[in-house]
């Protein structure tokens, strides 16, 4: 069965603190996406990895940065948190020439106060 | 405006019913359909995908596309109250990077027993 996990369900942090969010896939998946969930927003794409430290960003990367150092493992960093970070935060991975099946990871719910 | 448009819903039938749930698109270059489930506080999962035009049937799931009229439909049959859940549909042009899936916002359905 495939999974994509992601470290936190939860998180609650201050302003201004550094936020990291892990995901890891077990699919052998080339690509690894992070998007954030809004309500009316839908899913908007924050950055994506094609490679081990390839990235590119996607819609809304500003305030985020991420980090792709294994092939299984995609982190999402908030450099300096503010309260319109909150949000639902979703990872997701595929295969290479298959970005349309993208496989979710259950979303880490962050609040910054 | 959106490239890609969906009525948000909320949308609540009686089991048994026919569900039409659609999506409307200006990017005349989507090649790639989809349509993505997602439980609550759960993240979406691939439903179906449809390329090009046509129709596409997997069980009580019929997914339609009509490239003239940039309108995509997901029709589902005798509704289940386990068919309640939020529905994405997500569309993707044939060529470019991974990052090109735009995605709905999203429609929620509850299917009453």
């Amino acid at each position: 069965d495939v999974k994509v996990t992601q470290s936190s369900r939860y998180l609650v942090k201050r302003t201004g603190e550094k936020v990291f969010l892990e995901c890891v896939q077990d699919m052998d998946h080339e690509n690894m996406f992070w998007y954030r969930q809004d309500p009316g927003l839908g899913l908007r794409l924050i950055y994506f990895s094609y490679d081990v430290k390839m990235k590119e960003k996607g819609d809304i990367p500003e305030g985020y940065s991420v980090s792709r150092e294994k092939k299984e493992r995609f982190s999402l960093i908030l450099e300096s948190a503010s309260t319109n970070q909150t949000s639902m935060y979703l990872c997701a991975s595929s295969r290479a020439g298959n970005s349309y099946e993208q496989y979710f990871g259950p979303g880490t719910r962050l609040t910054v106060t | 405006q959106k490239e890609v448009e969906q009525d948000p819903g909320p949308l609540s039938v009686p089991e048994g019913a026919i569900v039409s749930l659609n999506c409307t698109y200006s990017n005349s270059a989507f090649q790639y359909f989809m349509w993505y489930r997602q439980y609550s506080r759960k993240g979406p999962e691939l439903l179906m995908y449809t390329y090009s035009s046509g129709n596409k049937e997997d069980g009580r799931f019929t997914a339609q596309v009509d490239k003239s009229s940039k309108y995509i439909s997901l029709f589902i049959r005798d509704s289940q109250p386990s068919d309640s859940a939020t529905y994405l549909c997500a569309m993707k042009t044939s060529s470019g990077s991974a990052r090109q899936l735009t995605f709905g916002s999203g429609t929620q359905l509850t299917v009453l027993p």
